[in-house]
């Protein structure tokens, strides 16, 4: 069965640090996908996302993720991350061919908590 | 503003009530999705609808049915639900259920569920 993994539950990083956040996928064929986030008490919103072209994708805020196929990778980064970014993470992925039902599979999430 | 609206945003049912969620989407698209979002587990797939058609039900239990009159409106109808029921349910919305473009998935805010 596909699987979308997280690798860290909870990250806490002080303001201006960098982040990473893993995300790998089991699906070998070709994918799309995405990074979700969801601010406190709000609803999932999507970030960035990747569908072809340049692995390297930039979304809003500052995110951007690199798509790397031979690890099945699509991390997360930041270079330096404001309190505004706490929020948890999701990294989805839809495997790409005819017929999908747009089944996005999800990732269990990553909390992030910046310090201020 | 999302443009995928849910109510009521939090409801507190016994085991045996019956209940309604509702879903709307102003984005004139022909895909809605019912999730489940619950602590510590990865969000589920439980219902895709294209085009007023469910197209997947992906193992659910019968006491939840799914109901899509057109397009723009989605209801998940609950009865005789278990406290293991309580979750985050949320729906999404997509211009189509092929892969691509036409997956990226719009949500709604959640509607939070107890079941006592």
């Amino acid at each position: 069965a596909q699987s979308v993994s997280q690798h860290n539950h909870h990250v806490i990083l002080s303001e201006a640090a960098s982040l990473e956040l893993g995300c790998n996928y089991s699906y070998g064929g070709t994918v799309n996908l995405f990074w979700y986030v969801q601010y406190p008490g709000q609803h999932l919103q999507l970030l960035l996302k990747y569908f072809s072209g340049d692995p390297l994708v930039k979304g809003i805020k500052g995110f951007e993720a690199e798509f790397i196929k031979s690890k099945f990778s699509f991390n997360l980064r930041k270079p330096s991350v404001q309190w505004s970014d706490t929020a948890e993470y999701f990294c989805a992925v839809t495997p790409n061919y005819g017929g999908s039902q747009g089944n996005l599979i999800f990732g269990k999430g990553t909390k992030l908590s910046v310090k201020p | 503003e999302t443009g995928v609206t849910q109510t009521p945003r939090h409801l507190v049912m016994g085991m045996t009530n019956k209940k309604s969620l509702k879903c709307e989407q102003h984005l004139g698209h022909n895909a809605m999705y019912w999730y489940k979002q619950s602590a510590k587990k990865p969000l589920e797939l439980m219902f895709v609808y294209s085009l007023e058609e469910r197209v997947e039900n992906n193992s659910v239990p019968s006491r939840f049915s799914p109901e899509c009159p057109n397009s723009s409106h989605l209801f998940l109808h609950l009865h005789t639900l278990q406290p293991e029921d309580s979750a985050l349910y949320l729906c999404a919305s997509s211009q189509g259920v092929t892969s691509g473009a036409y997956n990226e998935q719009f949500f709604g805010p959640g509607t939070r569920l107890t079941v006592l």
